[in-house]
């Protein structure tokens, strides 16, 4: 059964400093993974996703096999990164999404 | 395109009565997943339902849930009898295919009293 694990419930850095939040995966086929965020009042959204190899409002992911690793990353945070942080893995062919049970990201001056 | 619309936002039942949360897609998207959120817990696939059709329903409770999708109006999900353990945030996605990005609803929160 596949599983998406986020170790921190909280996250606070200051404004400017790096951001690195945490997601390890277990799954026995090829994942494909994605990062979704949901800002204060605001619905789910779609951050980025593996496949795609973008950067996106800074952030990046990088999918590592070896450690079944997609930890998400930004160089400097900003405050307007504040927001809940989910990890998702989709499997097999319903496109269903298990979700990571999110991290929040709090950026302060 | 408004965007995927859930209603109501917020929705009080009490122990033994029905909910009924309602879902529609946006335009030109005809897959429809079904999540719910417990507290302090991630959101858990409950159902994938295609136009009149349930895909994989996998994720949901054996009894006294159920989806539908038809063709007109808006996808449903029901559940009969609530109990306190229902409480939860009922969040819907659309997506025009199954490969294609699902865009969230703000969900509805349910709360059993």
């Amino acid at each position: 059964a596949q599983r998406v694990t986020q170790p921190e419930k909280l996250l606070s850095v200051f404004k400017g400093a790096p951001v690195e939040l945490k997601c390890n995966y277990s799954y026995s086929g090829s994942p494909e993974l994605f990062w979704y965020v949901q800002y204060s009042r605001q619905r789910l959204q779609l951050l980025l996703r593996h496949i795609s190899r973008e950067s996106i409002k800074g952030f990046t992911a990088d999918l590592n096999k070896g450690e079944t690793s997609f930890h998400l990353k930004k160089p400097f945070a900003q405050e307007e990164d504040s927001a809940m942080y989910y990890c998702a893995l989709m499997s097999g062919t319903a496109s269903k999404l298990t979700f990571g049970t999110g991290t929040r990201l709090q950026v302060t001056l | 395109n408004a965007g995927v619309m859930q209603n109501p936002r917020h929705l009080v039942r009490r122990r033994g009565q029905e909910a009924r949360l309602r879902c529609s897609p946006m335009k030109g998207h005809s897959h429809v997943y079904w999540y719910r959120q417990l507290p302090e817990e991630g959101l858990k696939f409950m159902v994938y339902l295609q136009k009149e059709n349930i895909i994989d329903e996998s994720g949901m409770p054996k009894e006294r849930f159920s989806a539908e999708f038809p063709k007109e109006g808006p996808s449903i999900l029901r559940i009969q009898q609530v109990v306190r353990g229902d409480s939860a945030a009922y969040f819907c996605a659309s997506s025009p295919s199954r490969e294609k990005e699902a865009f969230f609803g703000q969900g509805t929160r349910l709360t059993v009293v």
